[in-house]
C-alpha cells in the first residue's frame, strides 16, 4: 500500500533562516507529488507539484522541493523563511487516490 | 476559471441533531469531488469521494454519508453527529481523476457540544 510519512510532525526555525521540511513516500508504482500548505482555519493551498521531468520544483511564496527517487523522497525547502509562512504543510502522493502525510507545523520565530 | 464552495464556515451543533454540509464547483463540468476530515492533532482522512452523479464511494465505515445530486454539488450529511464527528471538514476538486492535484475548499469547521 502507498504511504506518505513526513519526518518531523513540527519544525521551529527563526526569521530570514533557511528550512526543509522531509517527506517520503513509499509505492511500488510511479507517483505525483505534492506539497500543501494550510494557514490556521482554512483549506489546503497547492504549492507546488511533481509530475515528471525536472526533479527540481519550484513553487510559489519561494518554496521548492526535490524529487529523490533513490531514496523515495520530496523534500520540501525555502531559503530564507518569513513569519507569514507559519503553517500546517502537508506533502502527498497520487497513484489513483491523493494520499497524505501527517504534516508538518513550521513556527518561524522572529 | 475555476472555483469551490464550501459552507458554512463554522457550525455548532448539539449530539444527536443532523448535519448538511454542502459543496459546489463553478466553472468545470464532471469534477471528481471529494470529501476529507482534519480532526485535532491529525492528518487528512478521506471520508467520499464521487466520480460522477449519484456515484458514491465510502473510504471510512462511520456516522456521515454523502450525495451528489448534480454534476458538481456535493453533500457531506449525517442523521446523528456524535462528539466524535467534531472537525474541520473540507471539501475538494479534481479533473482527470487527481493526477494534477486536488483544489480544497476553505473548510467548515464542525464542533459537536
Amino acid at each position: 500500500a502507498q504511504s506518505v510519512t513526513q519526518l518531523d510532525s513540527q519544525v521551529p526555525v527563526f526569521e530570514e533562516a533557511p528550512v526543509e521540511l522531509r517527506c517520503n513516500y513509499s509505492s511500488s508504482v510511479s507517483v505525483y507529488l505534492f506539497w500543501y500548505v494550510q494557514y490556521p482555519n482554512q483549506g489546503l493551498q497547492l504549492l507546488l507539484k511533481y509530475l515528471s521531468g525536472s526533479t527540481l520544483v519550484k513553487g510559489i511564496n519561494g518554496f521548492e522541493a526535490e524529487f529523490n527517487k533513490s531514496q523515495t523522497s520530496f523534500h520540501l525547502r525555502k531559503p530564507s523563511v518569513h513569519i507569514s509562512d507559519t503553517a500546517e504543510y502537508f506533502c502527498a502522493a497520487w497513484t489513483g487516490k491523493l494520499i497524505f502525510g501527517q504534516g508538518t507545523t513550521l513556527q518561524v520565530k522572529p | 476559471s475555476q472555483t469551490i464552495h464550501q459552507w458554512p464556515a463554522t457550525l455548532v451543533q448539539p449530539v444527536g441533531s443532523p448535519l448538511s454540509l454542502e459543496c459546489t464547483v463553478e466553472g468545470t463540468s464532471n469534477p471528481n469531488l471529494y470529501w476529507y476530515r482534519q480532526a485535532a492533532g491529525r492528518g487528512l482522512q478521506l471520508l467520499f469521494y464521487s466520480v460522477g452523479i449519484g456515484q458514491i464511494s465510502s473510504e471510512v465505515p462511520q456516522n456521515l454519508s454523502a450525495s451528489r445530486p448534480q454534476d458538481r454539488q456535493f453533500i457531506l450529511s449525517s442523521k446523528k453527529l456524535l462528539l466524535s464527528d467534531s472537525g474541520f471538514y473540507l471539501c475538494a476538486w479534481s479533473r482527470y481523476g487527481g493526477s494534477y492535484g486536488y483544489t480544497f475548499g476553505s473548510g467548515t469547521r464542525l464542533t459537536v457540544v
